[in-house]
């Protein structure tokens, strides 16, 4: 079973570069997020969907876009990387959440970028 | 959101039973308390969930206080594999959203 799929695993940007974190899950999940986890850190949330056409903000959502045009996919993109977005980068999803719900989420193996 | 601590590193020796604690004085009735561990080099995983009464499954055991003020995840019998971060999360299931919200977590080390 596939899960959740990143792509790439590992990139290395120049500073001002743009490039799109791509996210994948063949789950039929309504909702998906990113994070990014920094060194000895937990992670941040930066974005989130609870579906398709409906994105919305975290903790940390500056210097990122989303979309969500289609259930299965979430990409991130970095329209001008800076040197303090080198992270690891975790595409999560959930089946439906709403009032009451505990359904855990499901996480990719990361895209670790850096910044140069 | 309510915050948890837990301690920073912990360490076990192979085969033995652990118990990794977390401490949440300031939950709320709805809120539910989650655990998600890290392998190295990997993304988060689900481990147990659960509210008021203490909760089994096949990764592992959550004891949850009387008071609801603390709770122990328990690995029955600890493996190389189980070394890990181990994540606990209070999740309140008021919101539509349900994002959870990471600390530092307690790195767990497991001696052959």
């Amino acid at each position: 079973n596939a899960g959740v799929t990143q792509t790439p695993k590992f990139q290395v940007l120049k500073t001002g570069q743009s490039m799109t974190l791509q996210c994948a899950q063949d789950m039929n999940h309504e909702y998906m997020s990113w994070y990014r986890q920094d060194p000895g850190m937990g992670l941040r949330l930066i974005h989130y969907s609870v579906g398709a056409g409906i994105t919305d903000q975290g903790e940390v959502p500056n210097g990122y876009n989303v979309s969500r045009s289609t259930t299965e996919d979430f990409p991130l993109r970095l329209l001008s990387a800076a040197p303090s977005q080198t992270s690891v980068y975790f595409c999560a999803s959930s089946s439906r959440l709403g009032p009451y719900s505990n359904q855990p989420q499901h996480f990719g193996d990361g895209t670790r970028l850096s910044i140069l | 959101d309510a915050k948890t601590t837990q301690p920073n590193s912990m360490e076990s020796n192979e085969e033995e039973p652990v118990h990794l604690p977390c401490n949440h004085s300031t939950i709320s009735g709805t809120d539910y308390i989650h655990w998600y561990r890290q392998l190295p080099s990997q993304g988060p995983e689900y481990v147990i969930h659960g509210l008021t009464s203490n909760v089994n499954n096949r990764m592992a055991s959550l004891a949850i206080a009387e008071d609801r003020k603390s709770s122990t995840l328990i690995l029955h019998r600890a493996t190389l594999r189980d070394a890990a971060v181990y994540y606990c999360i209070l999740r309140d299931v008021r919101g539509s959203q349900g994002n959870l919200i990471f600390g530092k977590g307690t790195k767990l080390s497991v001696k052959p």
